[in-house]
């Protein structure tokens, strides 16, 4: 098994542009996970997916921020636009349900620069 | 608010030494807490998951205890290695419905050779 697969692993853009990451979760996987990790506040969930619909996104930091999942093998998180705060690293985790043995399993993770 | 917090911040220990890294969490309505390793610039390995009904888990030199009612986790770990350096986290779920991980900030092993 590949595990998650995320895209970029690192991106390095000027504050204003639009940021795009890719996730792939691992095959049968029905939940999906976007978090955000940075010195300041830790790891800390942004949205969450149950079978492709959004089921929480109440850690989306404001309007700039976007998420979608079309199909059950494909998300984005969208930046637009980006702004030095949103520098950190944003990892993509997948789990099979979510009941209360359901591990969460984390992709390499992005690291996001803004400047 | 689920808090959660991890100490020490940091350890350091000599090899072959066993060790415990403690995880606290102030509302123990939790569904399931969640131990996992991350080495830098790396992402995170999980380790074990307990469920809130179970009280441990044990996975090779590595065992969690969970005590639901006190807010309280603890990882095992047997017979450190060098390898073992990294930082490890804890996370629970609440029992709300809502499946999000809430993690504690972590404790930075160091195993010396």
């Amino acid at each position: 098994d590949a595990g998650v697969i995320q895209s970029p692993r690192h991106e390095v853009t000027e504050m204003g542009q639009e940021v795009t990451l890719r996730c792939k979760p691992i095959s049968g996987h029905n939940s999906l996970f976007w978090y955000r990790q940075t010195m300041m506040r830790g790891l800390e969930l942004l949205i969450y997916f149950n079978n492709n619909v959004p089921i929480d996104d109440s850690g989306m930091p404001e309007d700039r921020f976007s998420a979608k999942m079309p199909n059950a093998s494909f998300s984005t998180l969208k930046i637009q636009p980006s702004e030095p705060r949103d520098s950190a690293v944003y990892f993509c985790a997948s789990s099979f349900g979510t009941g209360p043995y359901n591990e969460q399993f984390f992709g390499p993770g992005t690291r996001l620069t803004v400047l | 608010k689920q808090e959660v917090t991890q100490i020490p911040a940091a350890l350091s220990v000599p090899e072959g030494e066993n060790l415990v890294l403690n995880c606290s969490f102030t509302d123990s309505a939790i569904y399931n807490l969640q131990w996992f390793r991350q080495d830098p610039g790396k992402g995170l390995t999980s380790l074990l998951l307990i469920q809130s009904s179970q009280r441990e888990q044990t996975s090779g030199r590595l065992n969690a205890s969970l005590d639901k009612s006190s807010g309280r986790s603890t990882l095992y770990i047997a017979a450190s290695q060098p390898g073992d350096s990294a930082t490890y986290l804890c996370a629970v779920i609440m029992d709300t419905g809502r499946r999000a991980l809430t993690f504690g900030s972590g404790t930075r092993l160091q195993v010396q050779p």
